[in-house]
């Protein structure tokens, strides 16, 4: 049971490249997430999805775009990666997306820079 | 939105004694609330929660207080280790979890 994994682990892009963040989990949640964290500060919501087949956005989605691929797979894509994107990357899941009940298990993060 | 909020972002101890992390929010709707906390180059991970009904809920050598009143909550660590430094952040829970900016713990030997 790895619980939540995220590729890459690290990753330098120029300007203006793309590249997709992959997220996977093995606990059988209804819910993911992508958040980002700045230095010293705490994590931002970037998009979730609720279920399977339905993303949403959160407190900072732009220049962001999501596919919940199935169950287990959440996938976060820069299109035209910005030097503000620079920050580390985190992908979560919670068993549902329930009001007052939403422990969320993350994985180990992605480094990112843009230079 | 939500603002949530700490008093201290660097918190020293010395190891053995006990710690107090404190937290602020905003919203008095909040219901329900979580501490994770972060080690170095790692993700957030659970440690402990309380619904709004609760004053007061024991882990293992953790303890969270929380006063509706003043919409505060607090994180006490008894003995504390080496194991504990890394930062800590309280999220009021609900559709979305709103994170603050985190206190660090500094355990000193």
């Amino acid at each position: 049971n790895a619980g939540v994994t995220q590729t890459p682990k690290f990753q330098v892009l120029k300007t203006g490249q793309s590249m997709t963040l992959q997220c996977a989990q093995d606990m059988n949640h209804n819910s993911m997430y992508w958040y980002r964290q700045d230095p010293g500060m705490g994590l931002r919501l970037i998009y979730y999805s609720a279920s399977e087949g339905t993303t949403d956005k959160g407190e900072v989605p732009n220049g962001y775009n999501v596919s919940r691929l199935n169950k287990r797979e959440f996938s976060l894509r820069l299109e035209s990666a910005a030097p503000s994107q620079t920050s580390v990357y985190f992908c979560a899941s919670s068993v549902e997306w329930v009001r007052g009940y939403n422990e969320q298990f993350f994985g180990p993060g992605t480094r990112l820079t843009v230079l | 939105g939500e603002s949530v909020g700490l008093h201290l972002p660097t918190l020293s101890v010395q190891e053995g004694d006990n710690s107090i992390i404190n937290c602020a929010y905003s919203n008095s709707a909040s219901d329900y609330f979580i501490w994770y906390k972060q080690e170095s180059g790692k993700g957030p991970q659970f440690i402990i929660d309380i619904r709004s009904n609760m004053d007061k809920r024991q882990g293992q050598r953790v303890t969270v207080l929380l006063n509706k009143t003043v919409k505060h909550l607090s994180l006490q660590i008894a003995a504390t280790q080496p194991g504990d430094s890394a930062v800590y952040f309280c999220a009021p829970g609900g559709n979305m979890l709103t994170f603050g900016g985190g206190t660090r713990l500094m355990v000193k030997p």
